[in-house]
């Protein structure tokens, strides 16, 4: 079985600084993909940032980066200069299955990630 | 409007009613999902459609009943609840057409209570 370990349920961190969120994950399936999502207290999921099992380089969106270390079976999040909306819980999920074109996710725990000023 | 759409945001029901939950893409997309998010657990996939065929049931009650018209359109139909089905739920889209790296685009979500 697939699976999404987060094992920070909190962290606090102070405004502008950056912020490592982990994740590691369990599959034998060679082609996978690794997704982070922010959920706000809005209750929305917002998509941030993907890893493909076989890309060559770390993905990064912004002042999102991904640390992709395929041989730990990790896919950290790294947020740079954060702010104070950055405050949320955080989703690490993998791509259990393709499902007929449509994708099944599979999601850790989350982090409760808090900014202060 | 833009995005997934879900009505309503906040629904209160007793054991006994019968409701649904509507979602809304305007994203062109041809995959939708549920999903059930309770306290302190990760987010259950319940449903999925792909081009309007469920394509998996995630031995979910059948207490919920989904239902996909079209593409654009996704309902969750809800009777003789339970209190432990009080939760957040969320409904999703996808592109599938790119399906390895289409992310999952979900709309806010409606929290059900059950009383």
């Amino acid at each position: 079985a697939q699976k999404i370990t987060q094992t920070q349920p909190g962290m606090f961190v102070q405004e502008k600084e950056a912020v490592t969120l982990d994740c590691t994950y369990d599959t034998s399936d060679p082609s996978y993909g690794l997704f982070w999502y922010k959920q706000p207290s809005s209750g929305e999921m917002i998509f941030l940032i993907y890893q493909g099992s076989y890309d060559q380089q770390n993905a990064t969106e912004g002042r999102y980066s991904l640390n992709f270390q395929k041989a730990r079976k990790s896919a950290n999040l790294v947020i740079s200069a954060s702010q104070l909306g950055d405050s949320a819980m955080y989703f690490c999920a993998m791509r259990e299955a393709a499902i007929q074109g449509a994708q099944k996710l599979v999601f850790g725990q989350g982090t409760r990630l808090t900014i202060n000023p | 409007e833009t995005g997934v759409t879900q009505t309503p945001r906040h629904l209160v029901m007793g054991m006994t009613n019968k409701k649904s939950l509507k979602c809304e893409q305007h994203l062109g997309h041809n995959a939708m999902y549920w999903y059930k998010q309770s306290a302190k657990k990760p987010l259950e996939l319940m449903f999925v459609y792909s081009l309007e065929e469920r394509v998996e049931n995630n031995s979910v009650p059948s207490r919920f009943s989904p239902e996909c018209p079209n593409s654009s359109h996704l309902f969750l139909h809800l009777h003789t609840l339970q209190p432990e089905d009080s939760a957040l739920y969320l409904c999703a889209s996808s592109q599938s057409r790119q399906a390895y790296n289409s992310p999952l685009h979900f709309g806010n979500g409606t929290r059900l209570t059950v009383t």
